[in-house]
C-alpha cells in the first residue's frame, strides 16, 4: 500500500525566509504530485500541478521540484499569508499525506 | 466564474443514511472528472471517491467502498454523494471538488458540507 509522507511536520520561520517542504512516495514507482494549502476555516487551495506547474493565479515564489520518488514545496520570500497547513498528493490514486504546518 | 456549492450535511445516527449534493456553476459535471475529498475534526485531507467526466468510471478509497456512492446529474448540474450505513468515523466535512483536465488534481472546491454521526 502506498503511503505519502511529508516532513516536517510543522515549519516555524520568518517573513521573508525560504521554507523548503518535503514530501515522499513509499513506492519506487511514482508519479507526479499536487500542492495545496489550507488555511483555517477555508477549502484547501490547489497551489501545484504535475510536481511543478503552478496552477492559475499562484504567485511565482511558489514553485515544486521532484527528484526520483521525492517532491518539493518552496517558498520563496515568506509573507505573512502564507501560513497555512500544506499537503501533497499523488496524482495516481489520490492519496493525500498528513500535511506540514507552517507557522510564520 | 466557477463555483461549488455543497448541501446535505447534517446530524445523522450511526447505521442510518445521508445524501450530499454539490451544485456546480461557471462549467459542467460532464465536462470534468469529480471528486469528493473529506477532513475529519482537526485531521488531514483524505480523498473519497471520484466519478469520470462520462459517469463510466468510479472510484473509491477502500475505507469506504461498499457503503459510499458517487454519481451526478449532469442536466441539472450537480453532483451527489449517498453513504449508506454510517459510522462515527464517517463524521467529517465533506468538499466537493473538481479535477483538472486529465482527472488528477483538483483545482476547484466548495466550502464543504459537515456530516456528524452520533447517537
Amino acid at each position: 500500500e502506498m503511503v505519502v509522507t511529508q516532513s516536517p511536520a510543522t515549519l516555524s520561520l520568518s517573513p521573508g525566509e525560504t521554507a523548503s517542504l518535503s514530501c515522499r512516495a513509499s513506492q519506487s514507482v511514482s508519479f507526479d504530485v499536487a500542492w495545496y494549502q489550507q488555511k483555517p476555516g477555508q477549502a484547501p487551495r490547489l497551489l501545484i500541478y504535475g510536481s511543478s506547474n503552478r496552477a492559475a493565479g499562484i504567485p511565482a515564489r511558489f514553485s515544486g521540484s521532484r527528484s526520483g520518488t521525492d517532491f518539493t514545496l518552496t517558498i520563496s520570500s515568506l509573507e505573512p499569508e502564507d501560513f497555512g497547513v500544506y499537503y501533497c498528493q499523488q496524482r495516481i490514486n489520490w492519496l493525500f499525506g498528513q500535511g506540514t504546518r507552517l507557522e510564520i | 466564474e466557477v463555483h461549488l456549492v455543497e448541501s446535505g450535511g447534517g446530524w445523522v445516527q450511526p447505521g442510518g443514511s445521508v445524501r450530499l449534493s454539490c451544485a456546480v456553476s461557471g462549467f459542467t459535471v460532464d465536462e470534468y472528472a469529480m471528486h469528493w475529498v473529506r477532513q475529519r475534526p482537526g485531521k488531514g485531507l483524505e480523498w473519497v471517491s471520484g466519478i469520470g467526466w462520462s459517469s463510466g468510471s468510479l472510484a473509491y478509497a477502500d475505507s469506504v467502498k461498499g457503503r459510499f456512492t458517487i454519481s451526478k446529474d449532469g442536466a441539472h448540474n450537480l453532483l451527489f454523494l449517498q453513504i449508506e450505513t454510517v459510522r462515527p468515523e464517517d463524521s467529517a466535512l465533506y468538499f466537493c471538488t473538481r479535477a483538472l483536465v486529465g482527472g488528477s488534481y483538483f483545482d476547484h472546491w466548495g466550502q464543504g458540507a459537515l456530516v456528524n454521526v452520533s447517537s
